[in-house]
């Protein structure tokens, strides 16, 4: 069975710029989670998608930053226009939608993003 | 607010040494707790996962405990190799989402 896989693992922009980060979960996750690590931080939670759905998105930092999950299958985090504190490696998860509550999550390996 | 803290930050021992990492949070309801590792560029593993329900969890040379009313895990390593280097991260778990430590960077000298 894959695991979670993100594109691309490494991307180099300028300020300003726009720039897309694609995560597939592990099929028939329907919880898919963006997290990020700023140099220098702790792992910081980013938003939560039930399906298509936005459960929770209370780690979005700014409105420079859109998440989508059409179809409850794959997801992208845009970033437009991208400021240098943006750079950090932006991880995704995924788990079952289960019941009896919050189960394993799978980490996929990351995309580590520079703003120059 | 959670408040997850790992410690030592660093370590550094030699081939075949027992230890053991520390992680504290600040708020005692949670769902579960998992310990993660993370080899350089690369993503994270899961090593263990313990439900708020559960003590401990073992899986190999690796030991993790849970005692949630004190806020605290730790995570014991067996008999230490150098294939052991990496940092390990302590997450906990509210119904939606982790919170992360810092992460303690584990080498293991040969």
């Amino acid at each position: 069975e894959a695991g979670v896989t993100q594109f691309p693992s490494h991307s180099v922009i300028e300020k300003g710029q726009t720039v897309t980060l694609r995560c597939d979960p592990i099929s028939g996750h329907d919880n898919l989670y963006w997290y990020r690590r700023v140099m220098g931080k702790e792992i910081k939670f980013l938003l939560h998608f039930v399906k298509e759905s936005k459960q929770d998105e209370s780690g979005m930092p700014n409105n420079r930053f859109l998440a989508e999950r059409t179809g409850g299958t794959y997801s992208t985090l845009k970033v437009q226009p991208a400021e240098l504190e943006d750079s950090g490696v932006y991880f995704c998860a995924s788990s079952p939608l289960l019941a009896g509550g919050p189960n394993e999550q799978f980490f996929g390996p990351g995309t580590r993003l520079t703003v120059l | 607010k959670q408040e997850v803290t790992q410690i030592p930050a660093a370590l550094s021992v030699p081939e075949g040494e027992n230890l053991v990492l520390n992680c504290s949070f600040t708020d005692s309801a949670i769902y579960n707790l998992q310990w993660f590792r993370q080899d350089p560029g690369k993503g994270l593993t899961s090593l263990l996962l313990i439900q708020s329900s559960q003590r401990e969890q073992t899986s190999g040379r690796l030991n993790a405990s849970l005692d949630k009313s004190s806020g605290r895990s730790t995570l014991y390593i067996a008999a230490s190799q150098p294939g052991d280097s990496a940092t390990y991260l302590c997450a906990v778990r509210d119904f939606n989402k982790f919170y992360f430590g810092s992460g303690t960077k584990l080498n293991v000298k040969p």
